[in-house]
């Protein structure tokens, strides 16, 4: 029973360098999104979206892209990496709220550490 | 927009019972989550309020009062193990569903 599963699990990028993390969901969630961590700031939202082919902006979308071709991935892409990118990387998957599952649930993959230098 | 303000750092022992508390700005939201995030892992889901009162799962309460923007997250019989950061989340209306996460409160629970 995977769950949300990202890969890559750590990464070191040199400044300008490009990559991409991928996340992936078994669960067969409409929902997906990609959240930034850093210490003292919580889990800020980097793109979201609410189904195949859809992706949309959240608070913090600048320097990245995403991409959801098939319904159980989301892929997150870095361009040209800055340090200020340097973060812990959540991918979370839920359902549409109110069609199944405990509402306000999100599922975590256990995260991606991206250290730009 | 939507603002949640968590304190920042709170500390208990063993044994007792803890009141982590939130408060939100907001224009519109369908409910408010917690969430449990230990050193390291991923976040993982508490509980969830759509209406006003108390929510109950074993040793963890969730309040929500829509009229105050104020909710809690409560933990009895505190085990070394509930050290851990705690977040409140506002689920937006208006069509979009998608939470925003507060800042997080790191609870350290001593002997």
């Amino acid at each position: 029973n995977a769950g949300v599963t990202q890969t890559p699990k750590f990464r070191v990028l040199k400044t300008g360098q490009s990559m991409t993390l991928l996340c992936a969901q078994d669960m067969n969630h409409e929902y997906m999104y990609w959240y930034r961590q850093d210490p003292g700031m919580g889990l800020r939202l980097i793109h979201y979206s609410v189904g195949e082919g859809t992706t949309a902006k959240g608070e913090v979308p600048d320097g990245y892209n995403v991409s959801r071709l098939k319904k159980q991935n989301f892929l997150l892409g870095l361009e040209s990496a800055a340090p200020s990118q340097t973060s812990v990387y959540f991918c979370a998957s839920s359902y549409l709220p109110g069609t199944s599952g405990r509402a306000g649930e999100l599922f975590f993959g256990e995260g991606s550490r991206l250290t730009v230098l | 927009g939507q603002s949640l303000e968590q304190p920042s750092e709170v500390t208990a022992v063993e044994g007792a019972i803890v009141q982590i508390n939130c408060t939100y700005q907001t224009s519109g939201f369908y409910g408010l989550s917690w969430y449990q995030q230990h050193d390291g892992g991923a976040p993982t889901f508490l509980s969830y309020n759509a209406l006003d009162g108390l929510e109950e799962t074993g040793r963890f309460s969730s309040f929500l009062s829509r009229s105050d923007s104020y909710g809690y997250l409560l933990l009895q019989e505190l085990q070394m193990k509930d050290s851990a950061s705690y977040f409140c989340a506002l689920t937006a209306s208006g069509g979009s569903y998608i939470p925003t996460f507060g800042r997080g409160t790191s609870l350290i629970v001593h002997p």
